[in-house]
């Protein structure tokens, strides 16, 4: 089966401008979480959905982030304007979770960096 | 809010030899589950095993296996016969068990095996 799914591996951009990272999670998979992982914080979750609903964003560092997930394959976050202090590697994991919760399963990350 | 705290940034060991690396967490909950994650330089988050916190009996994933200290909130984990590709960070995370929840990460573990 098909791991979690992240696009893209890379980003550079300048900063003001606006950012897009997606995940694909596992197929069957009902709860979808977005983390960030910086040298200073380490790795801190951002927001997560149970069932493609937003659950708890209080991670969210701002107002210029933003996360959605129309769909149980598809999640998107968003930062807008972008900036220099928001490089990091963005990760997001999957898990089935009902009665006893199962493990997380992360994607391969997105490494962001804000000129 | 629950804390994780890894108290060694960085740990070496011969290769073949054993290894324990440390973390201590605080909760109030009692229904809550407790992973160890491997992060290689090519920054994949592994799961490497998982807790757990009512059951008594301490998880083993073959060279890999925890003490789990549930009164003195102590979850180590210690690799046996340690193999080159064993060196990476290491990460402890706590998850609550009340339901589809995010993980709780300490700062981790560098693990340098020495040949």
């Amino acid at each position: 089966d098909a791991g979690v799914i992240q696009s893209p591996r890379h980003e550079v951009t300048e900063m003001g401008q606006e950012v897009t990272l997606r995940c694909k999670p596992i197929s069957g998979h009902n709860s979808l979480f977005w983390y960030r992982q910086t040298m200073m914080r380490g790795l801190e979750l951002l927001i997560y959905f149970n069932n493609n609903v937003p659950i708890d964003d209080s991670g969210m560092p701002e107002d210029r982030f933003s996360a959605k997930m129309p769909n149980a394959s598809f999640s998107t976050l968003k930062i807008q304007p972008s900036e220099p202090r928001d490089s990091a590697v963005y990760f997001c994991a999957s898990s089935l979770q009902g009665g006893r919760n199962q493990p997380q399963h992360f994607g391969d990350g997105t490494r962001l960096s804000i000129l | 809010a629950q804390t994780v705290t890894q108290s060694q940034p960085e740990m070496s060991v011969q290769e073949a030899e054993t290894v324990t690396l440390s973390c201590t967490y605080d909760t109030s909950e009692s229904d809550y589950y407790l992973f160890w994650y491997k992060q290689p330089p090519s920054r994949q988050m592994i799961l490497v095993i998982r807790q757990e916190a009512y059951k008594q009996q301490n998880a083993t994933e073959n060279r890999f296996s925890v003490n789990f200290q549930k009164a003195a909130k102590s979850f180590s984990l210690k690799i046996s016969d340690s193999q080159l590709g064993d060196a990476a960070m290491y990460f402890c995370a706590y998850e609550s068990g009340g339901g589809a929840d995010g993980l709780t990460f300490g700062k981790g573990t560098h693990l340098i095996i020495q040949p």
